[in-house]
């Protein structure tokens, strides 16, 4: 398997452009996540979906923010407009639970570096 | 409101040396404990976990030690090697034990000097 992959990479944008984030989770996870990395706040869950369904999206910044899972395979995080706070490295993890398992590892893509000009 | 806080910041080991890095919580609903080690440019890769139900789990060089009254935990890396050098974050979760959110420490930087 590939592992969980993130598009673009990179992202360098102008303030008040919108933005989308793409992720690919490892085929047969049923969980995905989006966190945010930056240096004063870490890493911050913003939300995560189970069987495409939202389940807890209170880490949201706020409302410029949207993320959607139209299916198992594909995800989108979207920031409309962008400002330069925003500027972090997002990174998407997925995982699949398992009943004969005690740990429950996330695994976490490489992560799409953002800079909001 | 930080419900993990891990410290120190950053750390410096000489090589065969023990590195150690703890963390505290603040949420009781806490039942799971994993710590994540991160290189740069990379996303955070699992290194071990601890479930409440043990004080102690080992793997190779890496212990974890749980204080479940004192809501603390650390972790030790025995005989440091410089490809041990990384950021390492240590977190918690609740409900499902992982298949929810992780909270996450702000991280340690650790250098492992030769």
């Amino acid at each position: 398997d590939a592992g969980v992959i993130q598009s673009p990479r990179h992202e360098v944008t102008e303030m008040g452009q919108e933005v989308t984030l793409r992720c690919k989770p490892i085929s047969g996870h049923d969980y995905l996540f989006w966190y945010r990395q930056t240096m004063m706040r870490g890493l911050e869950l913003l939300i995560y979906f189970n069987n495409n369904v939202p389940i807890d999206d209170s880490g949201m910044p706020e409302d410029r923010f949207s993320a959607k899972m139209p299916n198992a395979s594909f995800s989108t995080l979207k920031i409309q407009p962008s400002e330069p706070r925003d500027s972090a490295v997002y990174f998407c993890a997925s995982t699949n639970p398992s009943l004969a398992s005690l740990i429950v590892e996330q695994f976490f893509g490489p992560g799409t570096r953002l800079t909001v000009l | 409101q930080q419900q993990v806080k891990q410290s120190p910041q950053s750390l410096i080991v000489q090589k065969g040396g023990i590195s150690i890095i703890n963390c505290a919580y603040e949420n009781t609903a806490f039942d799971y404990f994993p710590w994540y080690q991160q290189f740069p440019g990379k996303g955070p890769a699992l290194l071990i976990a601890i479930r409440p139900d043990v004080s102690e789990k080992k793997e190779g060089r890496f212990t974890i030690s749980f204080n479940k009254s004192a809501k603390q935990f650390s972790l030790h890396i025995m005989d440091s090697q410089p490809g041990d050098s990384a950021t390492y974050f240590c977190a918690a979760s609740s409900v499902g034990g992982g298949a929810d959110g992780l909270t996450f420490g702000k991280g340690t930087h650790l250098i492992i000097q030769p």
